[in-house]
């Protein structure tokens, strides 16, 4: 099992800022999978997190609004750049049990965009 | 991975009434997970049941699979208040992204 520690756990931003998201895996894992999901909607995926190489995006998600950091097998970071009230949403990480093949979540952060 | 069709979308029932869920996909599977989410929060893994299983059960939790129909079905039994969430399923062909589908909004009455 994995255990993920996300934060922040929500916050309140405005317009045209930017709000890093980090989660930490208290195991080393290959590969971390940042999801968006939108208010009252399921989840959607934004990329694919490897260590030392860039991550894979979904179509729909664009390095330049998603940024994403994988410096070691035990963090990565999401930014969401330059934001408008659209991005208003729930972003969550998780990691996949290599074993069982399932994921574990992060707590996820609630992101409101003013 | 594709993603699963949940069904209902939304289910309303008393506490301690049994409640059930079903699953579709569309292409084969190596296995199909189940997964809960309590109020905006990270997904929890429920259940995981492989393409050759028909049948598994994990406390209150009876999954089954049948993989000529291509359907799932999540039956809770003696459900309670803490059952309340949403409820996702993911049909996975072995890759290692998960892709999730609507779910079933759960509401357990006291």
């Amino acid at each position: 099992s994995a255990v993920i520690s996300q934060k922040p756990s929500r916050d309140i931003c405005q317009r045209g800022t930017s709000l890093t998201i980090q989660c930490q895996v208290d195991s080393q894992v290959t590969m971390m999978f940042w999801y968006r999901q939108q208010p009252g909607q399921s989840l959607t995926l934004i990329a694919t997190a490897n260590q030392g190489s860039e991550a894979t995006y979904e179509s729909g998600f664009v390095i330049d609004k998603f940024p994403i950091s994988r410096p070691n097998l035990t963090f990565s970071t999401l930014t969401v750049s330059n934001m408008s009230p659209e991005d208003s949403s729930i972003y969550l990480c998780s990691v996949e049990d290599r074993d069982d093949e399932k994921l574990f979540f992060g707590s996820g952060t609630q992101l409101s965009v003013l | 991975s594709q993603q699963g069709e949940e069904d209902p979308q939304a289910l309303s029932i008393q506490e301690g009434e049994n409640a059930t869920m079903n699953c579709s996909y569309k292409t084969s599977i190596n296995n199909l997970q189940w997964y809960r989410q309590n109020s905006g929060r990270g997904l929890v893994h429920l259940i995981l049941i492989r393409s050759n299983e028909r049948e598994k059960h994990s406390g209150r939790l009876r999954v089954t699979l049948d993989t000529s129909k291509k359907s799932s079905s999540l039956l809770i039994t003696a459900s309670r208040a803490a059952d309340t969430a949403s409820y996702f399923c993911s049909p996975s062909g072995g890759y290692n992204k998960l892709i999730f589908g609507a779910g079933t909004r759960l509401a357990v009455h006291p």
